[in-house]
């Protein structure tokens, strides 16, 4: 089956810290790769994404690159900041039919401090 | 920007109880889904919805949970007969047809407490 593993939580971090959020994956199939992110109090909201091999989803100055041969998507930032305080998900969904639902890791909660 | 809106934000009701969890999604997309959260544990999948019928649904969606699109805008997610382990945070989801990868809409969710 399908599932995501992602680094527990919570991170707690300085402002302008480097950031990594590891996130490994398995599926049957080819999957697409996603980091969702859920501010406080508001839904979840799509940060990147990656749809094959090598390629890299950026954002908001985040990062990840789609390592198939880690099946591995850890999403990473050079300098953090408070605004960046929020829960990660770490999502994967194969493409194989076109109603497929997302496969969601458990969240990592990052906190950034002043 | 469009969005996808959830009503209630949050609904407290008793064991046994019948709950209607509300979702407007985009009004151009195509297909929608309930995911689930209880509290410190993972967001997962309940069910998807296309073409007015049920496409894909997981083993937690048994026959006490069932959705509905009445009106073209609105899609629910009603819980007949709530037990406790219901209680969780309740997302709603929608997007268009236009691409497999497609990006998926969430809304801000549903925050259900069964006492």
């Amino acid at each position: 089956g399908n599932s995501v593993t992602q680094m527990e939580g919570p991170v707690t971090l300085s402002e302008e810290a480097f950031l990594t959020i590891n996130c490994t994956y398995t599926a049957t199939g080819y999957p697409s790769l996603f980091w969702y992110v859920q501010y406080p109090g508001e839904g979840l909201q799509l940060l990147l994404k990656a749809t094959k091999a090598d390629d890299k989803g950026s954002n908001k100055g985040f990062e990840a690159t789609y390592r198939k041969e880690t099946t591995s998507f850890h999403l990473e930032k050079g300098s953090v900041q408070v605004s960046d305080s929020a829960v990660y998900f770490c999502a994967l969904r194969v493409s194989s039919g076109s109603a497929r639902q997302l496969t969601f890791g458990s969240g990592t909660q990052l906190t950034v401090l002043p | 920007e469009p969005e996808v809106t959830q009503t209630p934000s949050h609904q407290v009701t008793q064991m046994g109880q019948e709950v209607i969890l509300r979702c407007v999604p985009i009004s151009n997309h195509l297909y929608f889904y309930w995911y689930r959260q209880i509290l410190g544990q993972k967001v997962e999948f309940l069910v998807s919805f296309y073409n007015n019928e049920i496409s894909e649904k997981s083993e937690i969606f048994d026959d006490q949970f069932s959705v509905e699109r009445p009106d073209g805008s609105n899609f629910t997610l009603k819980i007949r007969s709530t037990k406790l382990e219901d209680s969780a945070m309740y997302f709603c989801a929608s997007r268009d047809g236009l691409a497999v990868a497609g990006e998926l809409f969430f809304g801000e969710g549903s925050r259900l407490t069964v006492l």
